[in-house]
């Protein structure tokens, strides 16, 4: 089956740096990789997501870009703040599984 | 007005008993999940349906069995619960398979 990896587990950014996040994948035929964010206690919720033919993809402060030729995409948040502190997971659909295996996810925490 | 949402919130209960966790959407979705997150934040898929019929049922002890009376309701039922069950339990829906997830609030369930 799938196989996705996501690194750090951990990232502590200052108030207005940037923060990435990375996963690799192991199909490659997957073809839609999301990202959720969950913050403490909440649910997860989509904040962005790519599919297979389009290399980047931007909202407001955050994108995603992804490599298919390398099997990994990353999240990218500019200018953070204390309200972007969640856990992140990334997530990668594969059509022959019907099924989205979610990475093990990152702890962002944004110091003022 | 929850798009997806499951009840109870928290559940706590004795090794051995069984228990059921409700779950309704009225996103007219067609694909309905159950997940389980560890202490560890990992989201694991448990099962899937599609249109009422079973598409994912991952390595699941048979002691949990899902239930779909129509497209808008999933169930989740545990029998002889265990301590290692406990976790947080989320219902998610999406318009197909590998679509964007809308979860529910997640079910706290502790087993003493």
């Amino acid at each position: 089956g799938e196989n996705v990896e996501q690194h750090p587990s951990t990232l502590s950014v200052q108030e207005g740096d940037s923060a990435v996040i990375k996963c690799t994948y192991s199909d490659s035929a997957s073809n839609y990789f999301p990202w959720y964010k969950q913050e403490l206690g909440k649910r997860p919720q989509l904040i962005i997501d790519i599919r297979s033919n389009v290399g980047e993809k931007k909202d407001q402060r955050i994108a995603v870009t992804l490599n298919k030729t390398a099997k990994h995409f990353s999240l990218h948040i500019t200018e953070t703040q204390p309200e972007d502190s969640a856990v992140y997971f990334c997530a990668v659909y594969t059509g022959g599984g019907n099924k989205l295996t979610f990475g093990t996810g990152t702890q962002l925490k944004v110091e003022l | 007005d929850t798009a997806v949402s499951q009840t109870p919130k928290y559940l706590v209960t004795q090794m051995g008993n069984d228990k059921s966790i409700k779950c309704e959407q009225n996103l007219g979705h067609d694909t309905m999940y159950w997940y389980k997150q560890d202490s560890k934040k990992f989201l694991k898929i448990m099962f899937s349906y599609n249109n009422k019929e079973l598409i994912i049922n991952e390595t699941v002890p048979n002691r949990f069995s899902p239930k779909s009376p129509d497209k808008a309701h999933l169930n989740l039922h545990i029998n002889s619960l265990e301590l290692g069950d406990s976790a947080v339990y989320f219902c998610a829906s999406s318009q197909d398979p590998g679509g964007k997830l809308f979860f529910g609030s997640g079910t706290q369930l502790s087993v003493l």
